[in-house]
């Protein structure tokens, strides 16, 4: 079974540009969540999505935004892109949604470079 | 505000040596307490998790510790091998589609 893919895995933007991550959910599942990773405050939670909804957001400005396809597939979109926005972002998918086993399958991630 | 304080950051420790990485929660309705790893260019792994029903849970080399009225949970490895040289991370979460929150992450070095 394949596990969660993300493209790109990197990438670098200048300040003001934006970007577009993709990921793609192991087969099946429903849920696909959005992290941020970066060395000072570890992985921080952006948004799930469940059935082309989103059905948690975190604590990010209006610049994250995301969506998912009928298929699964998600995408983030990063908008009028900040230095400080350079980070590991980490896509991860699970069968129903986090409440049920906890379990998080993470793909390897995009790091995104902003100068 | 940080939902999960984890300590210590960075961590050394002798091969066959025992790591130990503690948490702590202020979030009474977290119901289950998930340890994650992760190498270097890899996303995390799901390691071991515990539901508050139980004080211990115990997989191979790797022991969770929980104690529901101090709300602090810990990860024991035991043994330790330099394969286990890694970042390690605490997360939790409270049922009905509520995302799982982690904590700042420990990188674990075990040295020969």
């Amino acid at each position: 079974k394949a596990g969660v893919t993300q493209t790109p895995r990197y990438l670098i933007k200048t300040r003001g540009q934006q970007v577009t991550l993709s990921c793609s959910p192991i087969s099946g599942h429903r849920s696909v969540s959005w992290y941020q990773q970066t060395p000072g405050q570890g992985l921080q939670f952006l948004f799930e999505y469940f059935s082309e909804t989103q059905r948690n957001k975190g604590n990010f400005p209006g610049r994250f935004s995301g969506r998912q396809f009928s298929n699964s597939r998600s995408e983030m979109n990063v908008s009028t892109l900040e230095l400080g926005d350079s980070a590991l972002y980490l896509c991860a998918s699970s069968s129903q949604g986090t409440h049920d086993t906890g379990e998080l399958f993470f793909g390897e991630g995009s790091r995104l470079t902003v100068l | 505000q940080q939902q999960v304080k984890q300590s210590p950051q960075s961590l050394i420790v002798q091969k066959g040596g025992i790591s130990i990485i503690n948490c702590a929660y202020e979030n009474t309705a977290f119901d289950y307490f998930p340890w994650y790893q992760q190498f270097p260019g890899k996303g995390p792994a799901l390691l071991i998790a515990i539901r508050p029903d139980v004080s211990e849970k115990k997989e191979g080399r790797f022991t969770i510790s929980f104690n529901k009225s101090a709300k602090q949970f810990s990860l024991h490895i035991m043994d330790s091998q330099p394969g286990d040289s890694a970042t390690y991370f605490c997360a939790a979460m409270s049922s009905g589609n509520t995302p799982l929150v982690f904590g700042k992450g420990t990188r674990l070095s075990v040295i020969a």
